[in-house]
């Protein structure tokens, strides 16, 4: 079954730490992202790679850090430095179409602080 | 640049009712524009799509959206809502520079009432 998966689906973060988000897709697609999402704000994007061992920052990139080792791996980690990191976190794939490119979007992680 | 605005926040209609939920948007090039929804504590799932040709396009459940390049508009609608249309929409345009790259809209929540 071809989709993009996240895990963990809920995420608690300390004071001071450091936390990777995966996600992972076996739609062969060549871009992937990472969004965030908070309350009547939309979708802001955080990075994104169009190809594997290369990524750029999107508008919020400050407090985040990106690999892309595999095509169909791209973690995401929230570091100490995200001093605000409560969202709902989407990663999403796209591939070129004949017209254009949509994304397909995973199910998402909730992260919270404790 | 690009940009989208989804006027109005919340929208409530009656089961049975017409849908109309509006999205302007604003672009430099010639844009592609999407509609994806989203439940509650899920990922965005695609609706429709607009790239070139037939600008009266029909998506996923009914849905269905008309592009309008004189009133750069790109608004959602559905003939009768149903209890499992509420959930929150979102209106995104790409073009541009980089072409991959989605600008969403703040979202609308549909409520549906009995």
């Amino acid at each position: 079954d071809g989709g993009i998966t996240q895990s963990p689906k809920y995420l608690f973060r300390k004071e001071g730490q450091n936390v990777t988000l995966s996600c992972e897709q076996n739609l062969n697609h060549d871009a992937m992202y990472w969004y965030r999402q908070d309350p009547g704000q939309g979708l802001r994007l955080i990075y994104y790679s169009q190809i594997v061992n290369d990524f750029q920052k999107g508008d919020i990139a400050e407090g985040y850090s990106v690999s892309r080792e595999k095509k169909e791996s791209f973690p995401l980690t929230v570091t100490s430095a995200q001093k605000n990191p409560t969202a709902f976190y989407l990663c999403a794939s796209s591939i070129k179409e004949r017209e254009g490119e949509t994304q397909y979007f995973g199910p998402g992680t909730r992260l919270l602080v404790l | 640049a690009q940009s989208v605005t989804q006027l109005g926040s919340h929208v409530s209609v009656s089961e049975g009712a017409l849908v109309l939920l509006r999205c302007n948007y604003s672009s430099s090039v010639p844009p592609y524009l999407f509609w994806y929804v989203q439940y509650p504590n899920q990922g965005l799932q695609l609706l429709l799509k607009y790239t070139t040709g037939a600008t009266l396009v029909k998506g996923i459940n009914g849905f269905e959206a008309e592009f309008k390049k004189s009133e750069t508009s790109f608004h959602l609608t559905k003939p009768s809502a149903h209890m499992s249309d509420a959930a929150e929409y979102f209106c995104a345009v790409s073009g541009g520079g980089s072409a991959r790259q989605l600008t969403f809209g703040s979202g609308t929540q549909l409520t549906v009432l009995p």
